[in-house]
């Protein structure tokens, strides 16, 4: 599996931006990029995925390097509710590929400061 | 829409005991996985199900533990004589399809045995 390297930790301040980084430089053409954050005391949620193309919803961008081999997560504006670990995953999606299986790293743990 | 449930939230059990761990996947959702979070490490794979069948069990222990997901009820993970080492966070996640983009977690199970 192509791994991904994340730093372990960030800060940030309440209302300003961030950029959670993710190296993954042996990912392959079929690896799709995901983010799943875990708040305290509860199961991963879904953030985003992107292929290529920077994506966009309501929870997040992602911003993927022209050679796929980084992306970034930007929250726009950090509320304290955004306080979790934030878990870079990549999952192949070719025919032979165990593409159901998420193999979570350690991730990077976000602070938000008031 | 209910979210995915797992219960109990919390487990206590003696080492040699059995702990049983339910998982209740979204309406509408019929592939289940279950993952453990050892603490201070990441979430590793256990089991993948769909409707009466085990799909992918490479991250089970081979011995003492075991899954089902019948066609009625939720899908129960199964630890036979529980030792320390099993303490752990256990969660539960479900997809309409084993190539979702999404998996939806629930809160987990928290397995102490003492």
């Amino acid at each position: 599996d192509a791994k991904t390297t994340q730093p372990n930790s960030m800060e940030s301040n309440e209302e300003e931006p961030v950029h959670l980084p993710c190296n993954h430089s042996t990912i392959s053409g079929t690896d799709y990029i995901h983010w799943y954050r875990q708040l305290p005391s509860q199961g991963p949620e879904y953030v985003i995925h992107g292929l290529t193309s920077n994506v966009n919803n309501r929870m997040a961008s992602l911003a993927i390097a022209e050679d796929r081999k980084s992306s970034t997560l930007i929250l726009h504006r950090a509320t304290l509710r955004d306080a979790a670990v934030y878990y870079c995953i990549l999952r192949d999606v070719s025919v032979s590929g165990s593409n159901y299986k998420l193999t979570f790293g350690k991730g990077t743990l976000l602070t938000v400061n008031p | 829409n209910a979210g995915v449930m797992q219960n109990p939230r919390h487990l206590v059990r003696r080492r040699g005991q059995e702990a049983r761990l339910r998982c209740s996947p979204m309406k509408g959702h019929s592939h289940v996985y279950w993952y453990r979070q050892l603490p201070e490490e990441g979430l590793k794979f256990m089991v993948y199900l769909q409707k009466e069948n085990i799909i992918d069990e490479s991250g089970m222990p081979k011995e003492r533990f075991s899954a089902e997901f019948p066609k009625e009820g939720p899908s129960i993970l199964r630890i036979q004589q529980v030792v320390r080492g099993d303490s752990a966070a256990y969660f539960c996640a479900s997809s309409p399809s084993g190539s979702s983009y999404e998996q939806y977690f629930g809160p987990g199970t928290r397995l102490t045995v003492t």
